[in-house]
């Protein structure tokens, strides 16, 4: 167990939905970063918090947005669903954010149908 | 962006075999870290090693940041061992992951 809690495991929507994944860090990290693992893509870097604010952006889509609240949990909002946004969705956490060991979470796993 | 680049991309051993996988990255990098992805999709941290090597168990890790590589070697195979290795260098922005080696270990 790394101790980042992703939720849920397991998502089902239909194209156009909008759907909402959560993260909480493990205790004392301060950074927050979301990846997506595609069959096409392998693991694309999407976006990092640190400490509420917004600190790199990689490939991450307008219909993709993201946030940290003050207890740093993250989520992450995907909205206007296309087939292939299906895909395992990563959340990490680490103390710094630039030089120190990141964790990952279970993963959640989009099904757009 | 870096560039990193995994070899091989897929590699069969028999158990109890030893396997050598290698990391190659195209810039300067603060850290990298070795991942396996087990066939339940889960994230594994391997390695967190910025230069040097270090051992656990019957893995090591060596990386040769002034040359731009580093290697994964797993010692005595067994099938748990089975599954994607990733190494990801992480640059002031971001923690950059290759494509993969897909790891079989057969009985």
């Amino acid at each position: 167990d790394s101790g980042v809690t992703q939720t849920p495991k397991h998502l089902i929507t239909a194209t156009g939905q909008r759907v909402t994944l959560r993260c909480s860090p493990r205790s004392g990290d301060l950074s927050v970063y979301w990846y997506q693992q595609s069959l096409d893509q392998g693991l694309q870097f999407l976006i990092q918090y640190y400490n509420g604010e917004e600190r790199a952006k990689g490939n991450i889509l307008e219909r993709f947005s993201a946030q940290q609240f003050p207890d740093l949990h993250s989520e992450l909002n995907l909205s206007s669903l296309e087939l292939g946004d299906s895909a395992l969705y990563f959340c990490a956490s680490s103390v710094d954010g630039a030089n120190t060991e990141a964790f990952f979470g279970q993963g959640t796993r989009l099904t757009v149908v | 962006g870096i560039q990193v680049e995994q070899s091989p991309p897929d590699l069969i051993l028999q158990e109890g075999a030893n396997s050598t996988l290698r990391c190659n990255f195209s810039d300067s990098v603060n850290n990298l870290q070795w991942f396996h992805q087990n066939p339940w999709g889960q994230l594994i941290n391997l390695f967190y090693i910025p230069s040097g090597t270090k051992q656990n168990g019957r893995l090591s890790a060596t990386t040769v940041a002034t040359e731009r590589y580093s290697l994964l070697y797993i010692s005595s195979s067994q099938t748990t061992d089975s599954g994607v290795y990733f190494c990801a260098p992480r640059t002031a922005r971001q923690l950059t992951f290759g494509s993969g080696t897909q790891l079989t270990v057969l009985p």
